[in-house]
């Protein structure tokens, strides 16, 4: 079975400044795709971007963009110029690529930007 | 076009008694998954359909859940009797998925709580 593990419950940052938040996953598969989801306090699940895991080149959704470490199963993600409404949880999820599959969620990320 | 679809936003009830949450998914959309998201577990899928077939329920925490989907607009789950440990927010997302699977797209959740 696959695991996701976010290792910071909670992360602050000035507003403008950069930000990285962490997760590390384990698979055995090799055809498998890997999202980051934003959850605001008014608990919508965003998709915020998406993997991916053969292609090499690291997804960017404008202020938003991953390292993707596919040997050391490392997928961060780091918001640039961080904006008030940027603070929410954050969630990493893994999905397999063999076909219509469910997502695999770690415990997430609180993200507090500070004004 | 019309987001995923969940009814209702709210529930309270007492507990024994039996629960109903629906989704509406996206229109075109062939594979339909139900998650639950608790403080302790976080967010864990329950069951999902590819094509309005049940795929994998082994999420299912019991025997008093239950999920169906007669129809490629319509999915229903069910818990019966209800109880106190089954509050949570119930979410369920949509996705087209064929050759390379596309993203999930969640509904706005159902927040359950079991007197």
């Amino acid at each position: 079975a696959q695991t996701v593990t976010q290792s910071q419950p909670e992360m602050s940052v000035q507003e403008a400044e950069t930000v990285t938040l962490s997760c590390t996953y384990d698979t055995s598969e090799s055809d498998y795709y890997l999202f980051w989801y934003k959850q605001p306090p008014s608990r919508q699940m965003i998709l915020v971007i998406r993997q991916e895991a053969y292609k090499q080149q690291n997804a960017t959704e404008n202020r938003f963009s991953v390292n993707f470490q596919k040997a050391a199963k490392s997928f961060s993600l780091k918001i640039s110029d961080s904006q008030l409404g940027d603070a929410a949880m954050y969630f990493c999820a893994y999905e397999s690529g063999g076909g219509a599959d469910g997502l695999t969620f770690g415990k997430g990320t609180h993200l507090i930007i500070q004004p | 076009d019309a987001g995923v679809i969940q009814s209702p936003r709210h529930e309270v009830t007492e507990m024994g008694q039996e629960v109903t949450l629906r989704c509406k998914p996206i229109s075109g959309h062939n594979s339909l998954f139900w998650y639950r998201q608790t403080m302790m577990r976080g967010l864990e899928l329950l069951i999902y359909f590819n094509n309005n077939v049940p795929i994998d329920d082994s999420g299912m925490p019991e025997d008093r859940f239950s999920a169906k989907m007669p129809n490629a607009s319509f999915s229903t789950l069910k818990i019966q009797p209800s109880e106190p440990r089954d509050s949570a927010v119930y979410f369920c997302a949509s996705s087209l998925q064929g050759g390379r699977n596309q993203p999930q797209h969640f509904g706005d959740g159902t927040r359950l709580s079991i007197l």
